[in-house]
């Protein structure tokens, strides 16, 4: 069965620091996605991605944030200063049309020190 | 606004007893609901979906009946298993999102004693 991959599953960052984190949604997708679910509380949308741009984002999703599909095939999310809060878990989804075939990854958990 | 709310966990169970995790919802206009399952280390799987109201979905001995009137969204499951230890989520997409972001619940985690 197609799935979505994110990398790294498990990322430390020193606060301030730039992080990618990284997804290859399934092939033939056309929306992709990015959630995250900070330790204990609901996973919350941070932006959905469609056609090479943004299509929609969350208020979490300030200028310290960036998405890009640089080649065809990976998603990739950007923190550009991280900060302590923004340790979470970081979930890639995908879908081609509709909610049929929407599709999670594993998720990457970022740990900001 | 759009929002799901979840019984609070953790629901502890013994081997084939009867689960209910709770469900309700607010939302505008008609939304899709579903309940999401994330194994220990995994991602999010969908469990099952109901797209209009009296619709039931069902996957794996999972049920849940999408109630309008009272805007719910119960899972139930007449026997679980060990297997079924996990954290379940509540959501729902709004009838009126062209993006189609999910809003999720905060999740209830179950655990299930053999």
């Amino acid at each position: 069965e197609p799935e979505v991959t994110q990398t790294p599953s498990h990322q430390v960052t020193q606060m301030g620091q730039e992080v990618i984190l990284r997804c290859v949604p399934i092939s033939n997708h056309l929306y992709f996605y990015w959630y995250r679910q900070i330790l204990g509380q609901k996973v919350e949308f941070l932006v959905s991605f469609y056609n090479n741009e943004i299509s929609e984002k969350s208020e979490i999703f300030d200028d310290q944030f960036s998405v890009e599909r640089p080649d065809g095939s990976n998603f990739t999310l950007k923190i550009r200063s991280t900060k302590l809060e923004d340790s979470a878990m970081y979930f890639c989804a995908s879908r081609r049309g509709g909610v049929e075939g929407y599709t999670f990854g594993s998720g990457t958990r970022l740990t900001v020190v | 606004g759009n929002s799901v709310t979840q019984m609070e966990g953790p629901v502890t169970l013994s081997e084939e007893a009867f689960l209910t995790i709770n469900c309700t919802y607010t939302a505008t206009g008609y939304p899709s609901l579903f309940w999401y399952v994330q194994y220990p280390g995994e991602g999010l799987q969908l469990l099952l979906k109901a797209t209009k109201a009296d619709d039931k979905g069902s996957n794996k001995g999972f049920e849940a009946t999408y109630r309008k009137e009272t805007t719910s969204f119960h899972l139930e499951k007449g026997s679980v298993q060990v297997s079924d230890s996990a954290v379940y989520f509540c959501a729902l997409i709004p009838g009126t999102s062209g993006t189609y972001k999910y809003i999720f619940g905060t999740g209830t985690r179950l655990k299930v004693l053999a």
